[in-house]
């Protein structure tokens, strides 16, 4: 997986508490992404980072905030996790936001009771 | 808004079999259109790409067909095999600008 790490890989809670995903890369590559993948609706992106500290929002960025302090980390944040989030989350690198190849990690599979 | 619409859902094939998978798009300021295999349990990898300045690309067993004037493209996966099991997904994006992705096709290749 392209030296990607995502933790947890499973990670069941309880509406309303906060959760905290990392994705941890070993590419030294600019762009990281966030996704969500729900059957019916495909990769549906979140929020990106194009350097550290700069970050944007994507398509479906309600309920969640990420942040990036160091290159190879990007850490995506449920604040008050509801049961729509519950889903498997990607992230995913690549070199530039440009039409590179986007390398996705192995993924994240949340549950929220 | 779904900005790349997949079809199909779901396929099944036997070996040997070329299944289709289609997909269009109404931006016609996309120009940058991959597909992506994702097997289970497994993060989605890039599997083949193709920009509108030509109509058909071939990697391996793997075509994308590319229709300009319809909107449309798809890929074909010639001789299908069991390991060609997986779900695809379609995708775009115009300059820098972040990929949409398509709902996904899971594909069966049945022995």
């Amino acid at each position: 997986d392209a030296g990607i790490t995502q933790s947890p890989r499973h990670k069941v809670t309880e509406t309303g508490t906060p959760v905290t995903l990392r994705c941890h890369q070993t590419e030294n590559h600019r762009y990281m992404y966030w996704y969500r993948q729900d059957p019916g609706h495909g990769l549906r992106l979140i929020h990106y980072s194009y350097g550290v500290k700069d970050t944007d929002k994507g398509e479906v960025s309600d309920g969640y905030s990420v942040s990036r302090s160091k290159t190879e980390d990007f850490l995506l944040t449920l604040e008050s996790a509801t049961s729509s989030q519950t889903s498997v989350y990607f992230c995913a690198i690549s070199d530039s936001g440009g039409q590179e190849t986007q390398y996705f990690g192995p993924g994240t599979r949340l549950l929220v009771l | 808004q779904q900005q790349v619409k997949q079809s199909p859902q779901s396929l099944i094939v036997q070996k040997g079999g070329i299944p289709i998978i289609n997909c269009a798009y109404e931006n016609t300021a996309f120009d940058y259109f991959p597909w992506y295999q994702q097997f289970p349990g497994k993060g989605p990898a890039l599997l083949i790409a193709i920009r509108p300045d030509v109509s058909e690309k071939k990697e391996g067993r793997f075509t994308i067909s590319f229709n300009k004037s319809a909107k449309q493209f798809s890929l074909h996966i010639m001789d299908s095999q069991p390991g060609d099991s997986a779900t695809y997904f379609c995708a775009a994006s115009k300059g820098f600008q972040k990929l949409v992705f398509g709902t996904g096709t899971r594909l069966l290749v049945s022995p």
